[in-house]
């Protein structure tokens, strides 16, 4: 089924290492994101991209960087983990960075110790 | 700036009883509105928005723009509705500006 995946499913990760989140969709959707899901804080943006080789800043994007490559990737990382970054993180796309709907990956679960 | 609100972090309801989740909005512009709902073990996603106008698992949400509010209503709750529900906003300039309120986390007991 065509859609968006995610990877790893969850990691457990010691401070101060390097994590990279990966994020495929096969949607050929021009706007990809990253999203952090956290209790009591809800869904919050962390950076956007609007087209492949573009990328932008959301709400909370200290201590991540994304890149754009190609369409299909949008990967997330974090240099130098801290254990504020546990999260769920969820990667989404949307068909163009107008109001049309977003579509999420299943999510990883990750626990910076 | 932009702000979605959602007052309830819980709500309960039986099941076959009315059930309202709020959410009320900030922002100066035209919004665009969309409810999201997150289903144990599942990945969020769509449940409507508001230029659809329709009702979907026989949910509905109308825009007020007097009181800025979006609230998501349900006649009759069902057991399978038990999830958790994001109001979002979207404002002018593209889907980056998509605001998320923080959730209400819905139970519908039997």
């Amino acid at each position: 089924i065509a859609g968006i995946t995610q990877a790893p499913t969850s990691q457990i990760l010691a401070a101060g290492r390097r994590m990279t989140l990966r994020c495929t969709q096969d949607m050929r959707h021009n706007a990809m994101y990253w999203y952090r899901q956290d209790l009591g804080l809800g869904l919050r943006l962390i950076h956007y991209s609007n087209t492949a080789g573009t990328t932008g800043k959301g709400e909370v994007p200290d201590g991540y960087s994304v890149s754009r490559a190609n369409t299909d990737d949008f990967p997330l990382t974090l240099a130098s983990a801290v254990p504020s970054q546990t999260s769920v993180y969820f990667c989404a796309s949307s068909v163009s960075p107008g109001n049309s709907p977003l579509h999420f990956g299943n999510g990883t679960r990750l626990t910076v110790t | 700036a932009q702000r979605v609100t959602q007052p309830e972090k819980l709500l309960s309801v039986f099941k076959g009883a009315p059930v309202e989740l709020k959410c009320n909005y900030s922002y100066s512009g035209s919004p665009e509105l969309f409810w999201y709902v997150q289903y144990s073990r599942q990945r969020l996603q769509l449940l409507l928005r508001h230029i659809s106008r329709e009702s979907i698992k026989g949910f509905t949400a109308d825009l007020n723009k007097g009181e800025t509010s979006f609230h998501l209503k349900k006649p009759f709750a069902q057991e399978e509705d038990s999830a958790m529900y994001y109001c979002a906003l979207n404002t002018q300039g593209g889907s980056e500006k998509l605001v998320f309120g923080k959730g209400t986390k819905l139970t519908v007991n039997p």
